[in-house]
């Protein structure tokens, strides 16, 4: 069983619209979290780390975290086509150690 | 920008073949990884390193040997090469100031 367990697998939102993405680790270890995207064709790419309770804001990109329950979101508003991608989260206690990353939510942003 | 060149970018191998994988980053980075991404299993560590000559097991490691011969150098060994290695490697960087992980561009392996 995957310890970074990603929610939805997929998701279509509207151009302009909200996408909410969920995320929970089962290693009680972690610490630390991220979130990466992945153009098609492309690397893995860091939109957003968050290590403390609470909540980050970044542009269009909203992350929250609960240490307690191991669970982090990210929020995307207004989306964009451009926000098209695979998106990673990924957790560690040890970023040095590597990370242990998610099968991904694939978003979808139609016009 | 971070920079992490992966050479080949694509590669076909034989079963029982060997293959090796370069992955150089001028970065100045201290640590260095090898993962593997394929669809049902997503990304997977395979090997990591914390400086020259150190090498660190990871998550999947059967199969592969890695060597760090320089702060810069990172390979990825196949000796045996399976069909269960055709997958997306990515070589990835890290330092000590920040968290982030920055990503080459991926070496696509298929072992025939």
């Amino acid at each position: 069983q995957q310890k970074v367990q990603q929610s939805p697998e997929s998701l279509i939102v509207p151009e302009g619209g909200m996408a909410s993405l969920n995320c929970t680790s089962s290693d009680r270890n972690v610490d630390y979290f991220w979130w990466y995207r992945q153009h098609s064709g492309k690397s893995p790419k860091m939109l957003m780390s968050i290590f403390s309770n609470g909540e980050k804001e970044e542009g269009r990109f909203t992350v929250h975290l609960n240490k307690a329950s191991l669970h982090t979101s990210l929020h995307i508003r207004d989306s964009q086509p451009s926000d098209s991608a695979l998106y990673l989260c990924a957790a560690s206690n040890n970023y040095a150690q590597g990370l242990t990353f998610g099968l991904g939510t694939r978003v979808s942003v139609f016009p | 920008e971070a920079a992490v060149t992966q050479s080949p970018r694509n590669k076909v191998t034989v079963t029982g073949g060997n293959v090796t994988l370069s992955c150089r980053q001028t970065n100045s980075h201290n640590y260095m990884y090898w993962y593997r991404q394929d669809t049902g299993h997503g990304l997977r560590l395979i090997h990591y390193s914390y400086g020259a000559g150190n090498l660190q097991i990871g998550d999947v490691p059967d199969g592969y040997k890695a060597t760090r011969t320089t702060q810069e150098d990172f390979f990825l060994l196949l000796e045996l090469a399976s069909p269960s290695q055709t997958s997306l490697y990515f070589c990835a960087s890290s330092g000590t100031s920040n968290t982030e992980v920055f990503f080459g561009k991926g070496t696509r392996l298929t072992v025939v």
